[in-house]
């Protein structure tokens, strides 16, 4: 059963650290997903990739926020410096391309003290 | 923002009755896909009409999309307390891989 794994499942750190998130796609998937969800804005993407080409990171305050794929089987995402309103749970998704259904992993929940 | 809307923000329901939940959104689509989650888990994928279709079920799910009034339905029938849930819609702007979440319904059967 495929699916998407992230890691670490939470995190806490102090601010001014730095991040790393991590994720899994399915294997096969050319389309990767970063989003933020928290209470007060609901889900937010961050950024997507296709065929490891981020098209778009408008949703990404650039300056701490950055996005990788190293390759086709990891995507990252990684916050340095990191602040308390960066808390929320992050979530990657994956999908097949063409606009079809996309899978999303655990998430990651973010504590930034 | 561009974020599409749904509605209720929360509704209460007893098992075994139906669940309605409506989402709006503001930009031309390709298709629209609801999701759920449940607490604290990633989301899960239900369903996806696309522009063209105007009804599509799935199991006890059934789904409406009105193009000409950017909204959608989603119809559960029979609840379940298992059904308890945040409900997404997400809809895939034309001519872009980028989806847009509403802000979910919380629903919530009582057995």
């Amino acid at each position: 059963d495929a699916r998407v794994t992230q890691t670490p499942r939470d995190k806490v750190t102090e601010m001014g650290q730095e991040v790393t998130m991590r994720c899994q796609p399915i294997l096969g998937h050319n389309t990767v997903f970063w989003y933020r969800q928290t209470m007060m804005q609901g889900l937010e993407l961050l950024a997507y990739f296709r065929n490891r080409a981020p098209l778009d990171d408008s949703g990404m305050p650039k300056d701490r926020f950055s996005a990788e794929m190293p390759d086709a089987t990891l995507a990252t995402l990684k916050i340095q410096p990191s602040e308390p309103r960066d808390s929320a749970v992050y979530f990657c998704a994956s999908g097949p391309g063409g606009g079809e259904t996309q899978y999303f992993g655990p998430g990651t929940r973010l504590l930034v003290l | 923002s561009q974020q599409g809307e749904e509605d209720p923000q929360a509704l209460s329901i007893q098992e075994g009755e139906n669940a309605t939940m409506n989402c709006s959104y503001k930009t031309s689509i390709n298709n629209l896909q609801w999701y759920r989650q449940n607490s604290g888990r990633g989301l899960v994928h239900l369903i996806l009409i696309r522009s063209n279709e105007r009804e599509k079920h799935s199991g006890r799910l059934r789904v409406t999309l009105d193009t000409s009034k950017k909204s959608s339905s989603l119809l559960i029938t029979a609840s379940r307390a298992a059904d308890t849930a945040s409900y997404f819609c997400a809809t895939l702007t034309s001519g872009t891989y980028k989806y847009i979440f509403g802000t979910g319904t919380r629903l919530k059967v009582l057995a």
